[in-house]
């Protein structure tokens, strides 16, 4: 059974990073791309961007090119998310998701709070 | 960026009424839609994929048709638990490769 479980709720001041992680079970971690997606209060899901686990190969969605950081850990079958320079809208909820044919699995989010 | 418009944005109604919810891409997505259920604070629960296969699980009162650019979504008898936001989301291997719908809330009338 697919599970990824996703770190805890963070809370950070503006200017900071926030580095959120995404560990997966039961299937190849290898196999399948792992994407991040990001839901704002009361604004609709929006992609951030992508990691291939097998090469490294990233992609991101140009609103974020210069703030975020997809990583990997093949040995720990686990994916990152780094978002740098924070600001109050990125306050939201973060999930990690991949896709398996047409199936999607996602984790349970992480609630990423931005305040001064 | 192929933008997915949902109506209504909410829908009041009784359990045991029947519901259709309503999807529509800028531009064709051949079949490479899924919906989802979302309750508050948690993970999208998906439901359809492929505009009308349902996943593992979800029960038969769902049911999605569709394709190319206009999808719905039904639930043929609303249940108490049936009452959250429902999203739809293309997959068609455009940029950026996933897109979502804005959500229409089903709402106890």
């Amino acid at each position: 059974q697919v599970h990824l479980v996703q770190s805890g709720a963070e809370v950070k001041k503006p200017g900071a990073s926030v580095k959120v992680s995404c560990k997966t079970s039961g299937y190849t971690f290898t196999s399948y791309p792992m994407h991040w997606v990001r839901q704002a209060p009361g604004e609709r899901l929006e992609w951030m961007g992508s990691i291939s686990p097998d090469n490294g190969n990233t992609e991101h969605a140009q609103k974020f090119q210069a703030r975020v950081t997809i990583t990997r850990d093949i040995s720990a079958n686990t994916a990152y998310m780094e978002l740098s320079s924070l600001r109050s809208e990125d306050t939201a909820l973060y999930f990690c998701a991949t896709q398996a044919g047409s199936i999607f699995f996602w984790g349970q989010g992480t609630l990423v709070t931005v305040s001064s | 960026e192929i933008v997915m418009t949902q109506s209504p944005a909410t829908l009041s109604v009784s359990p045991g009424e029947r519901v259709t919810l309503s999807c529509r891409a800028s531009q064709s997505v051949r079949i490479r839609v899924a919906w989802y259920q979302q309750k508050p604070g948690q993970a999208p629960r998906l439901l359809i994929y492929g505009a009308s296969t349902r996943a593992t699980g979800i029960p038969a009162r769902f049911s999605g048709t569709g394709s190319g650019t206009e999808f719905t979504l039904t639930i043929s008898s609303l249940q108490s638990e049936d009452f959250a936001v429902y999203f739809c989301q293309q997959y068609n291997n455009n940029w950026p490769p996933w897109t979502f719908g804005q959500g229409t809330r089903v709402e106890i009338k």
